[in-house]
């Protein structure tokens, strides 16, 4: 079955450090993969996507991602963390294959210290 | 002006009361979906629509029922609420072409609580 996987619940950081938040994803194919930060209060954003091509892809907010088949994960980076990244965030994996649904991972959230 | 909308945004109701839920989009895209929200499980899929005529139950469908009354428009139902449907309940849209292919679009989301 498929499934995603953020082993992540909680990552404290302090502002100006870098960060990597974690995800992994079982699927028989190739997916559509995506970030998305919920900020309190709000929906959903989504940070950046990875569809084909360069396995290294760039989102807004100034976080990038990297997608390596061989371990089946699409680990989310940002060189420098901002107070204003606090939230949660979600890994999702789009199935591309008859049904295009969506199955998102269980979130982490990060809280930035001053 | 927001491309998708929900309505409520927060609501308080008692077991055993029917709820709708609303949704509304302006982005003309024909996919539309209803999550649920609980704190540690992630969103998990309700219902997804993929065009007026086309209606099909997610991974916990039991409980709830949904109407696409327009591309337009996907409505979730609640036909008698009870606690545990006590959660954060977003709705999604998505476009089969273009640049935003396949990325989903959510709403604010409707906070309901079920006493």
């Amino acid at each position: 079955a498929q499934s995603v996987t953020q082993p992540d619940i909680h990552i404290t950081v302090s502002e100006g450090a870098s960060l990597e938040l974690r995800c992994n994803y079982s699927y028989g194919a190739t997916p559509y993969l995506f970030w998305y930060v919920q900020s309190p209060g709000q929906g959903l954003q989504l940070l950046l996507k990875y569809f084909s091509g360069d396995t290294l892809v760039q989102g807004i907010k100034g976080f990038e991602a990297e997608f390596k088949r061989s371990q089946s994960s699409f680990n989310l980076r940002k060189p420098s963390v901002h107070w204003s990244d606090a939230a949660e965030y979600f890994c999702a994996v789009g199935l591309i294959s008859g049904t295009y649904k969506y199955i998102f991972g269980t979130g982490t959230r990060l809280k930035v210290l001053a | 002006d927001a491309d998708v909308t929900q309505t409520p945004r927060n609501r308080i109701t008692k077991t055993g009361k029917r709820i709708m839920l609303e949704c509304s989009q302006t982005k003309g895209h024909d996919r539309m979906y209803w999550y649920r929200q609980d704190p540690g499980l992630g969103l998990r899929l309700i219902y997804y629509s993929f065009d007026v005529k086309d209606i099909n139950k997610g991974e916990i469908s039991d409980g709830y029922s949904v109407s696409r009354q327009a591309q337009a428009k996907f409505s979730l139902s609640l036909e008698s609420a009870i606690p545990n449907q006590t959660a954060l309940y977003f709705c999604a849209t998505s476009d089969l072409a273009g640049p935003t292919y396949n990325e989903q679009f959510f709403g604010p989301g409707t906070r309901l609580t079920v006493l």
